[in-house]
């Protein structure tokens, strides 16, 4: 069975603070996918990026990173120089990329950046 | 310009009267999902479609129910609302083969 763990319920920083969100997955696949989406207050989920199990190497979106290690079951997510419009709850989901799979959301982390 | 649409966004159901809740892409894309998210929950996954064929999830329960009539709409229905069901309902839709979902951005329902 899949899991998806985000430790972190909410975490709050004054703007322009870097922030990382973490996000701990267990699966028995060795082909899987995983993401990070954005739910700000309007309700939205807003897909961020999704990642293959067999690429590990780190990416860089703007002010966004995601740092992806299977030694570790880990993909977090960092956010540099924050900013009020990053307010969300950001969850992160695990697939099983089997053809189409449905996703294992963690509980999700409010970020709360505050100016 | 709108992928996947929700309609209404707000709904106002009345404890035990049927509701139907919309969803419609514009992306194409095979599969489509509805999900139940409450207040501080992650969502959590009522059913979905693969082109016609219909699968739920074993935990959802025999109130809701689903219609896709073609590609491009899916339908929600509540046959008879609790006070449990007040929540946001989120439609996606995604393509085999990539699994990433694309969101509509729901409707929050509540029941009086």
């Amino acid at each position: 069975a899949q899991k998806v763990t985000q430790a972190q319920t909410e975490i709050s920083v004054v703007e322009k603070e870097d922030v990382t969100l973490d996000c701990v997955y267990e699966t028995r696949d060795t082909t899987y996918y995983l993401f990070w989406y954005k739910q700000p207050p309007s309700g939205e989920l807003v897909f961020l990026i999704r990642r293959n199990s067999f690429d590990e190497q780190n990416e860089i979106s703007g002010r966004y990173s995601w740092n992806f290690q299977k030694s570790t079951s880990s993909f977090n997510f960092t956010i540099t120089a924050s900013q009020v419009v990053d307010s969300a709850v950001y969850f992160c989901a695990l697939s099983e990329a089997k053809g189409y799979s449905t996703l294992t959301f963690g509980k999700g982390t409010m970020l709360l950046v505050s100016p | 310009d709108a992928m996947v649409i929700q309609n209404p966004r707000y709904q106002v159901t009345q404890f035990g009267k049927p509701v139907t809740l919309s969803c419609s892409q514009t992306l194409n894309h095979n599969v489509m999902y509805w999900y139940q998210q409450k207040s501080s929950q992650a969502p959590k996954l009522l059913f979905h479609y693969y082109d016609k064929d219909f699968n739920n999830e074993a935990d959802t329960p025999d109130n809701f129910q689903s219609r896709r009539p073609n590609t491009s709409f899916c339908f929600l229905d509540i046959r008879s609302p609790g006070l449990g069901d007040a929540a946001m309902y989120l439609c996606a839709t995604s393509l085999p083969g990539t699994d990433t979902q694309y969101f509509g951005p729901g409707t929050r329902l509540t029941v009086l």
